[in-house]
């Protein structure tokens, strides 16, 4: 079955350096992916959207490559802040007009 | 103010009450969906819509029912809940079809508990 992945355990990192997050896809090509921040109890936020046929986008200091060889996206914040603190999710299409998402994974920025 | 809407916010149920969680949103957008959102799972679509009186099942549909017979609102149905439907809810819409790549806008979250 069509999967999205991303790791599951938190990442910690110490403010000021790049945080990077991973997104796999198993079983299928996605034509784009979407990478959104969730807060605790709160409602996902879209953040980037990266399509197949883009290397890299760019926002601030946030940016997403979509590696179709790899079949993966990262997610970079670079100089990163204790407020980015939160849990990141990756967001493909499905099967039909299905939606799905990774599992997110958590970021903890550090002072 | 662009926003999505879901009612109530928190809801403490027991076992075979049948409950509707209320979902509307004002930007006249075409796709709207329901999620679930539990620990170590992830968010997993129940339901979605892709136009008025259109709607497909998603990965979780089991135990639930929605309707959509006007644009803005897009319901959530228990008909017979259960202790396993404990969890945290979203409903979210976007401009097109979901397949066109298009941003989702999410509410705030229902949070159920069935006892």
């Amino acid at each position: 079955s069509q999967k999205i992945e991303q790791n599951s355990e938190a990442l910690n990192i110490q403010e000021g350096k790049t945080a990077t997050l991973t997104c796999n896809y198993t079983n299928y090509s996605p034509a784009y992916l979407q990478w959104y921040r969730q807060d605790p109890g709160r409602g996902p936020v879209f953040l980037l959207l990266i399509r197949e046929n883009e290397k890299e986008k760019r926002k601030e200091r946030l940016k997403v490559t979509f590696d179709t060889t790899l079949k993966q996206s990262l997610f970079h914040i670079t100089a990163s802040q204790p407020a980015d603190s939160a849990t990141y999710l990756c967001e493909g299409p499905n099967a039909g007009n299905m939606l799905t998402f990774g599992g997110g994974t958590r970021l903890m920025v550090k002072p | 103010e662009a926003q999505v809407t879901q009612n109530p916010r928190y809801l403490i149920t027991v076992t075979g009450k049948k409950l509707t969680v209320t979902c509307s949103q004002n930007m006249n957008h075409e796709y709207m969906s329901w999620y679930r959102q539990d620990p170590g799972l992830g968010l997993r679509q129940i339901y979605y819509s892709m136009n008025v009186e259109v709607t497909d099942k998603g990965d979780v549909p089991e135990g639930y029912k929605v309707s959509r017979k006007e644009k803005r609102n897009f319901p959530l149905i228990l008909e017979s809940p259960s202790p396993n439907q404990t969890s945290l809810y979203f409903c979210a819409s976007s401009p097109g079809s979901g397949g066109a790549a298009d941003t989702q806008y999410f509410g705030p979250g229902t949070r159920l508990t069935v006892l």
